[in-house]
Formats: structure tokens, sequence, C-alpha cells
């Protein structure tokens, strides 16, 4: 069974600039997860999908990160303009359903200068 | 506010030595807890759960304890592998609204050989 993927891997921008990443979840899971982990922290949720609809973004800065979901499969995480506080390790997971436990992609790291 | 604590950052331990990593939650609501391990570059794995209907949990090598009166919950690696040297974060999730899953700040083990 393949993992969750994620691309790109590696990600250097200036502040300000705008920057997409993309998430590929297991087959059949139902339930997507981006999270950020800053650098001597655990990961922070910042928006669930079940399906394609929303469950939880209450965490999400919708001022300049904004996701999609749109055929309940791939999602795209965007942030726009980048903030120098945005550099970390963005994570995409996916579960069967809700509570269900979750497997990590390798995850995206963002520098941003 | 962090709900799910690991105040040591690192530990070390000899080969063949018992590792024991330990977590604080502060939220009563959280009813299932979770350990993943992380090496560098990879995403999370998931190792071990357990209900918090239960005070124990094993897995072969790994040993999860849950001691709901004083909020903790404890990892035992018995025998410790050159392999096991990874971070491990500890998580949580229950009735709390958003039934959103909250880490740690992870424990780094460098097992010795």
């Amino acid at each position: 069974e393949a993992g969750v993927a994620q691309s790109p891997r590696y990600k250097i921008i200036e502040k300000r600039q705008s920057v997409a990443f993309w998430c590929n979840p297991i087959s059949g899971h139902a339930t997507l997860y981006w999270y950020q982990q800053i650098l001597g922290q655990g990961p922070k949720l910042l928006i669930q999908f079940q399906n394609n609809g929303v469950v939880d973004d209450s965490q999400l800065p919708k001022d300049r990160f904004s996701a999609e979901r749109l055929k309940g499969v791939d999602s795209t995480l965007k942030i726009q303009p980048a903030k120098l506080e945005d550099s970390a390790v963005y994570l995409c997971a996916s579960s069967r359903g809700r509570q269900e436990t979750q497997y990590f992609g390798p995850g995206t790291r963002l520098l941003v200068l | 506010d962090q709900q799910v604590k690991q105040n040591s950052p690192s530990l070390s331990v000899q080969e063949g030595r018992i590792s024991i990593l330990n977590c604080d939650y502060t939220n009563s609501m959280f009813d299932y807890f979770l350990w993943y391990k992380k090496y560098p570059a990879e995403g999370p794995t998931f190792l071990i759960s357990i209900s918090s209907i239960k005070d124990k949990n094993e897995d072969g090598r790994f040993t999860v304890f849950l001691n709901k009166s004083a909020k903790h919950l404890s990892l035992h690696i018995v025998p410790s592998q050159p392999g096991d040297s990874a971070v491990y974060f500890c998580a949580a999730w229950g009735q709390t609204g958003a039934n959103n899953l909250f880490f740690g700040t992870g424990t780094r083990l460098t097992v010795i050989p």
C-alpha cells in the first residue's frame, strides 16, 4: 500500500511570495489533515477534511492560508503572502475515518527568507 | 496552551537497556493516546496507542502505560536498539469538540551501541 505522498519536499521563498503544497493521501482514506510543525514543537493541526468537506479549520490563519480538496482525494495547501514565521515543515496525514490512526507523509520543509 | 507535554527534550540510553519516555496531559476529556516515532526528513509514523479504558498496552518491545488520575502516560522500550534512535511524539485526542489530535513537543531518544 502506497503511503501519503507530498511535494515538493523542500521550498525556499522570500517573504510576501506565494507557495503551494500538494498531498496525495493513502487510497481509500476519507479524512485528510494538514499540520504545521515549527522547529522544536510538535505538529499542530491546520485543517481537517472529511472527503471534500472541511471538518475543522479553526487553527488555519485564513487571511493568508487556504486549502482545498476538491474531488475528495488530493489536497493543496497555499500560503499567500508568506511571512517569516511560516517557516516550518508542513505535514499531510490521512486516515480511514475520523479518530482513526493517522498516517503521515514525509512533509514539505518551507523556509521563508 | 500546550495540552500535551513532554518535559524531557532528549534521552540517551545504552543498547539493551530500557528506555522510558514520559508524557503529561492537562485535558481530562482526552480518551485516546498515541505514540509516534519520527526519523529525520520523514513524517511521524504510528507506533502504539492506548484507550483510556485501559492502563497498559503492549506490542513487542513497546509498552505504553496510562495513569489517568495523574494524567500521565509513558512509553517503555525494552530492550532498546540503536534503530530506535528517533524523536518520539506523544499525542492525544478525545471529546474536546474538535476531534483534533494534540501533539507534545517530542523527546529525542538516542540509543548508544
